[in-house]
């Protein structure tokens, strides 16, 4: 089946600095990507949706500029946490579609494995 | 604008008990998708099953079984003779149709324990 690769699976950084989270689709084309964060014991919020090639729609209350989105291809999209505090330590997971299944009435998202990010 | 609800947070059974974690939904559109997915400790999202709305037939994945009910906006998820390797957090997830393509809601996930 699809398979979505994520990297990496676990990073502590200290304040200040920024992170930055591949998702990769590794045997399809991914034109629309997902971002989402998951903080302990809670369900996933989705951040926001990156599309090959335009700019990332983000959703409400999500800071665009702390959270940099990059869709340059069609396998691979990266966030990158800017300037990272100890409050934006949380798993964040990606999801891809698949750009190739012709019937839409059984799509699905692929999701990878998820970052945890620990700030220091 | 779309909603998923699961009910129970958390669920403990003992081994080889069924149990059904209740997920409830509400949408205005008239095409929608529904799915479940399992978070094991591990942290990983494993897809379980999709239903899309137009099909109400109830499916059955050896252990697992899914009860859609469009009357009530429901679309429950039965596991029998439990395991331990159940254990996990279970989602809940309606999608529906936007101009940039498909986006989940996620329900807040029901933590179930199957005890040895």
């Amino acid at each position: 089946g699809a398979v979505v690769s994520q990297h990496p699976s676990r990073v502590i950084c200290k304040s200040g600095t920024s992170v930055k989270i591949e998702c990769r689709s590794l045997d399809f084309q991914a034109t629309t990507m997902f971002w989402y964060r998951q903080f302990p014991k809670q369900s996933l919020m989705l951040m926001a949706t990156s599309n090959e090639g335009s700019k990332a729609t983000y959703e409400q209350g999500v800071e665009k500029d702390k959270f940099l989105i990059n869709h340059a291809s069609l396998t691979l999209s990266t966030l990158t946490v800017t300037s990272a505090h100890p409050e934006d330590s949380s798993f964040y997971i990606c999801s891809a579609r698949d750009l190739n299944i012709h019937d839409r009435t059984n799509e699905k998202l692929f999701f990878g494995s998820g970052t945890q990010l620990s700030v220091l | 604008a779309q909603k998923v609800t699961q009910a129970q947070t958390e669920i403990s059974v003992v081994e080889k008990e069924d149990v059904t974690l209740d997920c409830v939904y509400e949408t205005r559109d008239t095409t929608y998708y529904l799915f479940w997915y399992k978070q094991p400790p591990s942290g990983e999202l494993v897809f379980l099953i999709r239903r899309n709305s137009f099909d109400e037939q109830n499916e059955i994945s050896g252990r697992y079984s899914w009860n859609f009910q469009k009357s009530t906006s429901s679309f429950n998820f039965t596991i029998t003779a439990s395991q331990v390797v159940d254990s996990a957090v279970y989602f809940c997830a309606l999608s529906e149709t936007n101009v940039y393509g498909q986006n989940f809601v996620f329900g807040p996930g029901t933590r179930l324990s199957v005890l040895p």
